[in-house]
């Protein structure tokens, strides 16, 4: 079964900072798709980045970063430069290939940016 | 990048009746669309899987009589809540997926269910 892990609930980082954002799955598929979504307060779902696992270099997308450490089975996201208006909840998710490939989500982590 | 309706927004119903939720893919054909449940602070739970033409593939414990889904055209899926009760109250997001080859999904803006 696949599975996705976010152990942090809240985390805080001050403007202009870095911040880092858990995720570790789990899969027997050697095939899968790891994504980072932001949900701020509206409600919608704000694509971030994707990650191939069959990928050679990390994935990155303006501020975002992908750390994937294949071995390990993390996708941490890192947002360098912190901005207020980063302040969401942030879902890690991964494709499953049974259900033609929808996705299965992680918890997800709340980042507040203070000032 | 690729645009999904969702109509209406925000819904208020009384118990037992019924609300119809639309999902538009507006500038792609979506081959596979799905939908969401997110209750409040919570995650996304698949509810189920849309196919153009054929019948939804539905996730263990979600009732397929309540939930009704139809997928018609490659472009519009609808989700149709029946007899609705408070504990149906909920955000409904549906995403669509295009050609076999992408990876990529697209959401919604999501519908809140207000059941009364």
């Amino acid at each position: 079964a696949q599975k996705i892990t976010q152990t942090q609930p809240g985390m805080f980082v001050q403007e202009k900072e870095a911040v880092t954002l858990d995720c570790t799955y789990d899969t027997s598929d050697p095939s899968y798709g790891l994504f980072w979504y932001k949900q701020p307060s509206s409600g919608e779902m704000i694509f971030l980045i994707y990650q191939g696992s069959y990928d050679q270099q990390n994935a990155t997308e303006g501020r975002y970063s992908l750390n994937f450490q294949k071995a390990r089975k993390s996708a941490n996201l890192v947002i360098s430069a912190s901005q207020l208006g980063d302040s969401a909840m942030y879902f890690c998710a991964m494709r499953v290939r049974g259900s033609g490939y929808a996705l299965n989500f992680g918890k997800g982590t709340s980042l507040l940016v203070t000032p | 990048g690729a645009v999904v309706s969702q109509h209406p927004s925000r819904v208020i119903c009384k118990s037992g009746t019924s609300v119809k939720i639309e999902c538009r893919s507006l500038d792609f054909q979506a081959t596979t669309m799905f939908w969401y449940r997110q209750f409040p602070k919570k995650s996304l739970m698949l509810m189920a899987t849309s196919n153009e033409g054929s019948k939804a593939t539905y996730e263990q414990g979600v009732e397929k009589d309540k939930f009704l889904i139809n997928h018609a055209s490659l472009t519009l899926s609808t989700l149709t809540v029946t007899s609705a009760h408070p504990e149906d109250s909920s955000f409904y997001i549906c995403s669509a997926r295009g050609t076999e080859a992408s990876y990529e999904q697209y959401f919604g803006p999501g519908t809140r269910l207000t059941v009364t």
